[in-house]
């Protein structure tokens, strides 16, 4: 059974501090998304990455796809009140087109 | 707005009833998946409707069944209501094709079974 473990679980921060959330598993994944929910709304993707090694930017976001495919983080600069919300990463693995998604990283910026 | 609709917002059973679930996709796609998520934790994969055919289960029983129209809309069906049933229910549709897929969730269905 595929198991994507995110860490950490809950993470409070001040307004302007930064912060990384890991992804992690022990299966390979062909392509790797990130997606951030608020309450009462369904996920939204931020990004897909799909390359080991891969790096991508959105704004003050950095991604990157672990070497191997099994794991993935996000970083947030600078993080601001509106990043607050629940990450999530999800992964697909070679021949399915099913993602399985992680246990989430609770994310609160106080200002 | 991800053109993803869900009916209806929130519902309240009783432990072995039966409910009815709808999703109707963005235009254009064609793939509609259906996830269940628990307070606090990430969504579980349900299972996956691909040209009116499943194409792809998660560990649910066989009292979760699901329904894709010619339309690409979609039905998620839970018989033998149990109170562990009580979730978000997220819909989220597709384009399958070339290509790594970006899923665009609804707002979500919240089942509360007493």
């Amino acid at each position: 059974t595929q198991l994507l473990e995110q860490s950490p679980q809950f993470l409070s921060i001040q307004e302007g501090e930064n912060l990384t959330v890991y992804c992690n598993s022990s299966s390979v994944f062909s392509s790797l998304q990130w997606y951030r929910q608020e309450p009462g709304e369904g996920p939204v993707l931020l990004v897909t990455v799909v390359t080991g090694g891969e790096v991508k930017k959105l704004k003050r976001l950095t991604f990157q796809f672990g070497d191997a495919r099994k794991d993935s983080s996000l970083h947030i600069t600078a993080a601001q009140p509106g990043d607050t919300g629940l990450y999530l990463c999800a992964g697909a693995t070679s021949g399915t087109y099913k993602y399985i998604f992680g246990t989430g990283t609770r994310l609160k910026v106080l200002a | 707005e991800t053109g993803v609709t869900q009916s209806p917002t929130h519902l309240i059973k009783t432990r072995g009833q039966q409910v009815t679930l709808r999703c109707s996709s963005q235009s254009g796609h064609n793939t509609v998946s259906w996830y269940q998520q628990a307070l606090g934790q990430g969504p579980q994969f349900i299972f996956q409707y691909y040209r009116e055919e499943e194409n792809g289960r998660g560990n649910f029983p066989p009292r979760f069944s699901g329904l894709q129209f010619p339309n690409y809309s979609s039905e998620l069906n839970v018989n033998a209501l149990e109170l562990d049933d009580s979730a978000l229910y997220l819909c989220a549709s597709s384009l399958r094709g070339r290509g790594n897929e970006k899923l665009f969730f609804g707002s979500g269905t919240q089942l509360s079974v007493l």
